[in-house]
């Protein structure tokens, strides 16, 4: 049981290059969400889904896109990369709307020059 | 809106010796929190969370934390801290709007030997 798997653990990009950070998670869990954590800024929604077939914005959505086309992966792509995206992302799911609590993955650190 | 506010960037305290890590919640509705933590280079870990009931709750390695309604705080404690609680700690709201999280922007708390 892997819980939460995030793919790859570390990239750098360089202005306008592309990327998918990849999100699996092996629990069956229904909600999945990417954060971006900052220094001395908490984490930040970017993306949520709700369940397959299903993505909405967060609180900081810009420059990023997100797909859901399977139940256990949740993909985050970044078109055109930009040094305002240097971040480590992570991603996380959750099994219940209320109750439950999120299983994050080890991150993504992504540099972007 | 719901917001979370963690007023202490960083606490610093002796090992044997109490910890407070101190969080203050604004929600509308019932408030669902919770407690992360964060090791270096790894995800953030849950550690307790309050739904409803008791006031003071139970969560894992020896942690509690004590729900205050009037006051809107949720702040985390531990009887006798050790060295390795050194950690980033990350207090959270829940809301029943697809479950998404709030963060408060972390405590650093650094235990001494």
């Amino acid at each position: 049981n892997a819980g939460v798997t995030q793919t790859p653990k570390f990239r750098v990009l360089k202005t306008g290059q592309s990327m998918t950070l990849l999100c699996a998670q092996d629990m069956n869990h229904e909600y999945m969400y990417w954060y971006r954590q900052d220094p001395g800024m908490g984490l930040r929604l970017i993306h949520y889904s709700v369940g397959e077939g299903t993505t909405a914005k967060g609180e900081v959505p810009d420059g990023y896109n997100v797909s859901r086309l399977k139940k256990q992966n949740f993909l985050l792509g970044l078109e055109s990369a930009a040094p305002s995206q240097t971040s480590v992302y992570f991603c996380a799911s959750s099994f219940e709307l209320r109750y439950s609590p999120l299983h994050f993955g080890n991150g993504t650190r992504l540099t972007v020059t | 809106a719901q917001s979370v506010a963690q007023p202490e960037d960083q606490v610093n305290v002796a090992e044997g010796n109490p910890l407070t890590v101190k969080c203050t919640y604004s929600v509308s509705g019932n408030p669902y929190l919770f407690w992360y933590v964060q090791y270096p280079n790894r995800g953030l870990q849950f550690l307790l969370k309050y739904i409803t009931g008791d006031n003071l709750v139970k969560g894992s390695y020896g942690f509690e934390a004590e729900f205050n309604k009037s006051q809107t705080s949720f702040h985390l404690k531990k009887p006798s801290a050790l060295v390795s609680d050194s950690a980033l700690y990350f207090c959270a709201v829940k809301n029943t709007n697809a479950g998404k999280s709030t963060f408060g922007d972390g405590t650093t708390l650094t235990v001494k030997p």
